[in-house]
């Protein structure tokens, strides 16, 4: 059954040091997308990047870069440089792409990143 | 930009009452989806809606309907709340013409039932 693991509950930084949020992923399709979104302590849900299965090509945006490897089915997301800013709960999705999906998210429950001043 | 516009943002209830969550888009998305979030679980999906016309169930529907009231609209109604349907309800929208786009959300409804 597909799955999505984000083993860290919770991680604490000191403001300038990078982080990796690791997320890990179980699907039996080859044809699948990995999110991550982002929910500040303001609540709402901050769509990030969206990955195909078939672009293993890491992306970096400003101080966040990306890491996908179907190898070990892992979807990690790099904060370079921290700041106060980034202290957000942090989910990884998948979606599958299988007949009858309708492309529902299947999440996973999220890491707390604190970035402390 | 609106985006998805999720109303009320706030409601306590108390057991037994009824409520609507109403729920409206302005992108002109095909798909809209309603997810209820817990403490510490991710979000989990309560029912979606393809397109206009149709809805579906999805991993926890018990104790909630919805309606697809037209293309821009979705609304989640508890006839009978319950404790256990306290909780943060999130609506979203998705343009499903083409690949796998991302689902855009509203700033969620923090209901309580009492």
């Amino acid at each position: 059954a597909q799955k999505v693991t984000q083993a860290q509950t919770e991680i604490s930084v000191v403001e300038k040091e990078d982080v990796t949020l690791d997320c890990v992923y179980e699907t039996r399709d080859t044809t699948y997308y990995l999110f991550w979104y982002k929910q500040p302590p303001s609540g709402e849900l901050v769509f990030l990047i969206r990955r195909n299965s078939f672009d293993e090509q890491n992306e970096i945006s400003g101080r966040y870069s990306w890491n996908f490897q179907k190898s070990t089915s892992s979807f990690n997301f790099t904060i370079t440089a921290s700041q106060v800013v980034d202290s957000a709960v942090y989910f990884c999705a998948l979606s599958e792409v299988s007949q009858g999906s309708n492309y529902q998210l299947i999440w996973g429950a999220g890491t707390k990143l604190i970035i402390k001043p | 930009n609106a985006g998805v516009t999720q109303t009320p943002k706030f409601q306590v209830l108390k057991t037994g009452q009824s409520m609507t969550l109403q729920c409206a888009q302005d992108m002109n998305h095909n798909s809209m989806y309603w997810y209820r979030q817990d403490p510490g679980m991710g979000l989990r999906l309560i029912y979606y809606s393809a397109s206009e016309g149709t809805t579906d169930k999805g991993e926890v529907p018990n104790g909630y309907n919805v309606s697809r009231l037209n293309k821009r609209e979705f609304s989640l109604r508890l006839e009978s709340a319950a404790p256990s349907q306290t909780s943060v309800y999130f609506c979203a929208s998705r343009d499903s013409t083409f690949g796998n786009q991302p689902q855009h959300f509203g700033d969620g409804t923090r209901l309580s039932i009492l």
